[in-house]
């Protein structure tokens, strides 16, 4: 079956650095997405993995490794408009998205 | 504005009711969806329109059903619903090119349903 593993919430400082981990099983792999939702607003997009390691965006980096079916989603120099929902996503072999149920992301003063 | 219209945003319906959720984009894109979003739960892909053929779920219930009269415009229609079907109903687009996995989703802001 397909399965996506990632915590349901963390809690972080203003000004740390956090890493939102994701480990999947999919049917095939065609890449990896990682969306950020704030509470009551659309999923916007952040970034998208197809070959392994670190892909770095501002603040925001994403990492994968598909020998370990794993990601991790690491923000840096957290700020508290970084409080939000984020949701992995593998994409199958019928390039569709298979979703997690998101890490709660609370950041503190 | 994410480029990806709702409406409405918030709808209130009886079981025996019938009613449908809109969306509109204008990006060009040429696949749209739509999505049930419960809380604590994964994103469900209900229904998809891509490259001129539909691609549905098939744990979807029949009181369910999309339209999609053209690229840019997707309904779902309402018809006797139950009250477990009471969520975040979200659309999305993407500009699908056959076997790339790039495939980026926009999604609106959502119409949040609830059924007495």
């Amino acid at each position: 079956g397909q399965n996506i593993d990632q915590p349901t919430e963390m809690t972080a400082t203003e000004g740390a650095i956090v890493q939102i981990n994701c480990t999947y099983q999919t049917s095939g792999f065609n890449g990896l997405f990682w969306y950020q939702q704030h509470a009551g607003e659309a999923p916007t997009f952040l970034s998208y993995n197809v070959l392994d390691g670190l892909e770095e965006k501002g603040r925001f980096s994403s990492f994968l490794s598909r020998s370990k079916g794993y990601s991790y989603l690491l923000l840096k120099e957290l700020q508290m408009k970084d409080s939000a929902s984020y949701l992995c996503a593998p994409s199958d072999s019928n390039y569709q998205l298979i979703w997690g149920a998101g890490t709660k992301l609370i950041i503190k003063p | 504005e994410t480029g990806v219209t709702q409406t409405p945003r918030h709808l209130v319906m009886g079981m025996t009711n019938k009613k449908s959720l809109k969306c509109e984009q204008h990006l060009g894109h040429n696949a749209m969806y739509w999505y049930k979003q419960s809380a604590k739960k994964p994103l469900e892909l209900m229904f998809v329109y891509s490259l001129e053929e539909r691609v549905e779920n098939n744990s979807v219930p029949s009181r369910f059903s999309p339209e999609c009269p053209n690229s840019s415009h997707l309904f779902l229609h309402l018809h006797t619903l139950q009250p477990e079907d009471s969520a975040l109903y979200l659309c999305a687009s993407s500009l699908r090119e056959p076997g790339t996995g790039a495939n980026v989703l926009t999604f609106g802001a959502g119409s949040r349903l609830t059924v007495l």
